[in-house]
């Protein structure tokens, strides 16, 4: 994904419902994508990773799905609830050349109100 | 707990004066990261290490070095700080190369230029 810019896209939900936040990332030849979140003043924390290999997968109250035909990742998160506010990155690796790290995308920051 | 550790949490320093920032990692892998993340903004890879191999990536500016005396620690100095080296510095462990796997962030240290 492309990081840029100043300002984080904003999704607010209501507590209870579902919510996706989606991504696009650039290097077609990444094959291992992966969604963090971030609250304020702490590290990145993991919270589901894909390979190239799927399409889908679960894991507990989330689910990610990976389109590689348009370059996009979208992250859903079933039944929100308030400590699921946060700063959400996709990031993107795997393309080789060396290239070890991880790119991330711009971050989506999700409210979940009361 | 096997973690990441990073020390201190908050960094002040004054402009042009030198700065070490700490990390270290119960978690025994080989693979160590370095990660800048302005406000607001998403992280960016700085540098890595793969075991004792250094990994530069090709925007990280010269002012930037770092050091990994051990398996468990990993040093990022900063010789002259300018006020557009305020940001989080984030430290990150993987147990192998490639891209490919979670990368397990610290909880940050912010730092402040002066």
């Amino acid at each position: 994904g492309e990081s840029v810019g100043l300002h984080l896209p904003t999704l607010s939900v209501q507590e209870g419902d579902n919510s996706i936040i989606n991504c696009a990332y650039s290097n077609s030849a990444s094959d291992y994508f992966i969604w963090y979140k971030q609250e304020s003043g702490k590290g990145p924390q993991f919270i589901i990773d894909i390979r190239s290999n799927m399409d889908k997968r679960q894991g507990q109250r989330v689910t990610v799905l990976l389109n590689k035909t348009v370059k996009h990742l979208s992250l859903q998160i079933a039944a929100t609830q308030p400590g699921d506010s946060a700063v959400y990155f996709c990031a993107e690796g795997g393309s080789g050349g060396g290239a070890d790290g991880l790119t991330f995308g711009k971050g989506t920051h999700l409210i979940i109100q009361p | 707990d096997a973690m990441v550790i990073q020390n201190p949490r908050y960094q002040v320093t004054q402009f042009g004066k030198p700065v070490t920032l700490s990390c270290s990692q119960t978690l025994n892998h080989n693979v160590m990261y370095w990660y800048q993340q302005k406000s607001s903004q998403a992280p960016k890879l700085l540098f890595h290490y793969y075991d004792k191999d250094f990994n530069n990536e090709a925007d990280t500016p010269d002012n930037f070095q770092s050091r990994r005396p051990n398996t468990s620690f990993c040093f990022l100095d900063i010789r002259s700080p300018g006020l557009g080296d305020a940001a989080m510095y984030l430290c990150a462990t993987s147990p192998n190369r490639g891209g490919r796997e979670i990368q397990y962030f610290g909880p940050g240290t912010r730092l402040l230029v002066l």
